[in-house]
């Protein structure tokens, strides 16, 4: 099952930032906080990952409470082609063999 | 850079026969992955290989599904008897390193294979 817990859906109008956010309350110490998308059609895309420090990179920025149990991705000037269904993974590690655990995501619509 | 490839893009096969599906990795990935995505359900992990270690098969969800990668670069899983329920959304991924959650371990996903099984 996965560890994170997203709303089901989400709008935003174009060229507003959307705010996107994650519960993982159950997280353990040692764990990241990855995010990837799913254009339709598409193949997941990575966005980024962090364990406790906020991150930003040229797609979006991620903030991670201080108690890391909750994180909000940011898409600081969202665009009709973000769009997408967005996913909050929390990164398992014992016996870790890499695998991505989806949840369902969030299913962002930007409007015009 | 070229990405994960997979072929086909499209597979339209009939109930009972046996179907292959390719997944070119990128160049000088050692981790492979294949995950699946039913009509209307999330990403589902299949199996996972990584270097010459023995591969990742707790996602298979019967022993009709196999998959092999060879020369530790090419995979191709396989189907046997397909039924109507495996039709989806197959995806293969590739990442740099793997074991490790840090950074370098981000998975690159191909564009899929749709199976339709009538």
């Amino acid at each position: 099952d996965a560890k994170t817990t997203q709303p089901p859906s989400m709008d935003c109008a174009e060229g507003r930032a959307a705010n996107l956010p994650c519960n993982h309350s159950t997280i353990s110490g040692n764990e990241y906080v990855y995010w990837y998308r799913q254009i339709h059609s598409q193949g997941p895309q990575y966005i980024i990952h962090g364990l406790k420090n906020n991150e930003t990179n040229e797609m979006a920025s991620l903030i991670i409470t201080e108690d890391r149990k909750s994180s909000t991705l940011i898409l600081p000037h969202a665009t009709l082609r973000d769009t997408a269904v967005y996913y909050c993974i929390v990164r398992p590690y014992s016996g870790n063999t890499g695998k991505l655990i989806f949840g369902q995501g969030t299913t962002l619509q930007v409007k015009p | 850079g070229a990405g994960v490839s997979q072929s086909p893009s499209n597979k339209v096969t009939e109930k009972g026969k046996d179907v292959e599906l390719r997944c070119d990795p990128i160049s000088g990935h050692t981790a492979l992955y294949w995950y699946r995505q039913s009509l209307g359900q999330g990403l589902e992990f299949l199996i996972y290989f990584q270097g010459n270690s023995a591969p990742d098969k707790s996602g298979l969800p019967s022993d009709r599904f196999s998959a092999e990668r060879t020369g530790g670069s090419v995979s191709t899983l396989t189907i046997q008897r397909t039924q109507q329920e495996d039709s989806a959304v197959y995806l293969c991924a590739s990442s740099l390193v793997s074991g490790l959650a840090g950074s370098g371990n981000e998975q690159f996903f191909g564009p899929g294979t749709r199976l339709t099984v009538l």
